[in-house]
């Protein structure tokens, strides 16, 4: 069974401060893909990246594929209230496996 | 706002009972997945459709079951209701560019069964 998890499972900051999720596997996928989602709604895609070592940023978002493509990393830098929310990592196989998620809630 | 509506947002149902949730995609979009989301959990994986036809399916049993239409929309059936079937039901629609797939996830229909 192919699974993904991610650490922390929950985090709670201040604003301006700095985080890294992690999201790791024994299975090697194709591509990984970062999301993030709020109460009420889907998730929605941050960023997807499908080459080994890869590393894409988003404004104060880092993303990094590790190089065996069985794990990832997200940095957000100096973190804002509205960066809270449920981030997930999900790895493409045959199909999306999602992770367990990261809840981050960010205190103003 | 991905483009991608579901219905109904909320429901409740009993515990044997059946029920049918809809997604109506983006136009252009081929493939539709369907994803179940426990509370404090990932999405599951539980099928996806292409040009109409299952292509894919997760470690859900046969008791859940979809349909995908020519105009972009698709349904999720769920026979004999278990307790734990209570979950956010989520679809997403997907177009492949290059080596990237993007999914767009509707706002999910989250289902109560007593």
């Amino acid at each position: 069974t192919q699974l993904l998890e991610q650490s922390p499972q929950f985090l709670s900051i201040q604003e301006g401060e700095n985080l890294t999720v992690y999201c790791n596997s024994s299975s090697v996928f194709s591509s990984l893909q970062w999301y993030r989602q709020e109460p009420g709604e889907g998730p929605v895609l941050l960023v997807t990246v499908v080459t080994g070592g890869e590393v894409k940023k988003l404004k104060r978002l880092t993303f990094q594929f590790g190089d065996a493509r069985k794990d990832s990393s997200l940095h957000i830098t100096a973190a804002q209230p509205g960066d809270t929310g449920l981030y997930l990592c999900a790895g493409m196989a045959y199909k999306y496996i999602f992770g367990t998620g990261t809840r981050l809630k960010v205190l103003a | 706002e991905t483009g991608v509506t579901q219905s109904p947002t909320h429901l409740i149902k009993t515990r044997g009972q059946q029920v049918t949730l809809r997604c109506s995609s983006q136009s252009g979009h081929n493939t539709v997945s369907w994803y179940q989301q426990a509370l404090g959990q990932g999405p599951q994986f539980i099928f996806q459709y292409y040009r109409e036809e299952e292509n894919g399916r997760g470690n859900f049993p046969p008791r859940f079951s979809g349909l995908q239409f020519p105009n972009y929309s698709s349904e999720l059936n769920v026979n004999a209701l278990e307790l734990d079937d209570s979950a956010l039901y989520l679809c997403a629609s997907s177009r492949q560019t290059g080596r990237e797939e993007t999914q767009y996830f509707g706002p999910g229909t989250r289902l109560l069964v007593l």
